[in-house]
């Protein structure tokens, strides 16, 4: 199994521009997510996805859109890219929901952007 | 939102010594869990212990996690200089279909 695949690794943008963040995973699992992560800030959520169709939004959804018509495959879109976007992107699967006993938690690699 | 809030932030010791860092968090919780982040990787689990549960080992990891404090600790004994990396703690928050991430310790274990 590949796991959690993500791309690009990197990129760079200018503002406005838009561009789609790949994720897919390999293990057939229902929950998918996405989080930003910024130096002495953590891991936000961005949105999270319980299922094939089924999205939400996390704590940080303003700028990016996300859907999810398969299983495997969980993009998420900045939809016109600001410098307070730059950030490491990390996309993450587990089997189950948060707070069952399956919701350990899968991570890519991450797309580390750069909004110029 | 909850969020689980790691002490110390940053933490370096030789080799062999060990290591312990904490969480705290503010809501009811099923589980907590931690996960380890290697520089420039994407995070790795280690370990989860369920709200029912007050201690879980794990090879050199121990956890320990008291409800009535809202708060859980993570041991690592005997480190390693593989050891070093940041070490975060999530959450769940009852009745929400999300996980809350800790802002992160930073172990640097010197060889």
């Amino acid at each position: 199994n590949a796991g959690v695949t993500q791309t690009p690794k990197f990129q760079v943008l200018k503002t406005g521009q838009s561009m789609t963040l790949q994720c897919a995973q390999d293990m057939n699992h229902e929950y998918m997510s996405w989080y930003r992560q910024d130096p002495g800030m953590g891991l936000r959520l961005i949105h999270y996805s319980v299922g094939a169709g089924i999205t939400d939004q996390g704590e940080v959804p303003n700028g990016y859109n996300v859907s999810r018509s398969t299983t495997e495959d969980f993009p998420l879109r900045l939809l016109s890219a600001a410098p307070s976007q730059t950030s490491v992107y990390f996309c993450a699967s587990s089997l189950g929901l948060a707070g069952t006993s399956t919701d350990t938690q899968y991570f890519g690699p991450g797309t580390r952007l750069t909004v110029l | 939102s909850q969020q689980g809030e790691e002490d110390p932030q940053a933490l370096s010791i030789q080799e062999g010594e060990n290591a312990t860092m904490n969480c705290s968090y503010k809501t009811s919780i099923n589980n907590l869990q931690w996960y380890r982040q290697n520089s420039g990787r994407g995070l790795v689990h280690l370990i989860l212990i369920r709200s029912n549960e007050r201690e879980k080992h794990s090879g050199r990891l121990r956890v320990t996690l008291d409800t009535s404090k809202k708060s859980s600790s993570l041991l690592i004994t005997a480190s390693r200089a593989a050891d070093t990396a940041s070490y975060f703690c999530a959450t769940d928050d009852e009745g929400n279909n999300r996980l809350a991430f800790g802002k992160g310790n930073q172990v640097v274990v010197i060889p």
